[in-house]
């Protein structure tokens, strides 16, 4: 079992403002990393697949980095809109097996 | 939309009995996936498959069986539920490896183990 941190557990923003957070992992064990959104009774969606160290990675306000040999990736979302409000998780893919250990999510809440 | 259905989309059942639930997926993707969704614990993977009749476990595979006789069906079986088997079941697909394919998600099946 690999430990996938995720942080801040829940963010409040007010709409305009740019965020991020963080998803941190074993580096040692890295071999791919995945970003999902996930709307209140909805599936996740993907937004990105990372794999290269300094990989950055663009759709539209929503950016990603990542940093494989400290073991983390940031998510950035540039000038929040109430659309934005969603769990955003991040899913470990490890050097031993093709499965996933996702973190426990961000929960964003954009506010009007 | 990756056409996945999940049937059935919410249950009730008692301890002890079995229960199967289905993920069907009409993209022809090879990899299939089933997870469970927890508070505090995110998602978790019960079992995966990668191709017909090959199936592997995931972290938290105790109590649940798997089969894939078809492309486009993929089965998890809790074998006698417990009330901890009680949780949200999400089934994926992948075309393709993890390291760079993403994952299409199902919309998710509530069972009520009582």
């Amino acid at each position: 079992i690999l430990n996938v941190e995720q942080s801040p557990q829940s963010l409040h923003v007010q709409e305009g403002d740019s965020t991020n957070f963080t998803c941190s992992f074993p580096s040692s064990n890295f071999y791919a990393l995945h970003w999902y959104r996930w709307e209140t009774a909805k599936s996740p969606e993907a937004l990105f697949v990372m794999t290269l160290n300094g990989d950055e990675k663009k759709k539209g306000r929503i950016s990603a980095t990542l940093n494989t040999k400290e073991g983390y990736s940031y998510l950035y979302i540039k000038g929040s809109q109430p659309e934005d409000s969603a769990t955003y998780l991040c899913a470990l893919v490890p050097n031993t097996g093709n499965q996933f250990y996702f973190g426990t999510g961000t929960s964003l809440t954009v506010i009007p | 939309d990756a056409g996945i259905t999940q049937s059935p989309r919410h249950k009730v059942t008692e301890t002890g009995t079995p229960v199967t639930l289905r993920c069907h997926q009409t993209e022809n993707h090879r990899y299939m996936y089933w997870y469970r969704q927890d508070p505090g614990h995110g998602l978790r993977l019960i079992h995966y498959s990668y191709g017909v009749k090959d199936t592997d476990k995931g972290e938290v595979s105790d109590g649940y069986s798997v089969s894939r006789s078809k492309t486009e069906d993929f089965l998890l079986t809790l074998e006698s539920a417990t009330s901890s088997q009680t949780s949200v079941y999400f089934c994926a697909t992948a075309t393709g490896e993890l390291y760079q394919e993403t994952q299409y998600f199902g919309p998710g099946t509530r069972l009520l183990v009582l």
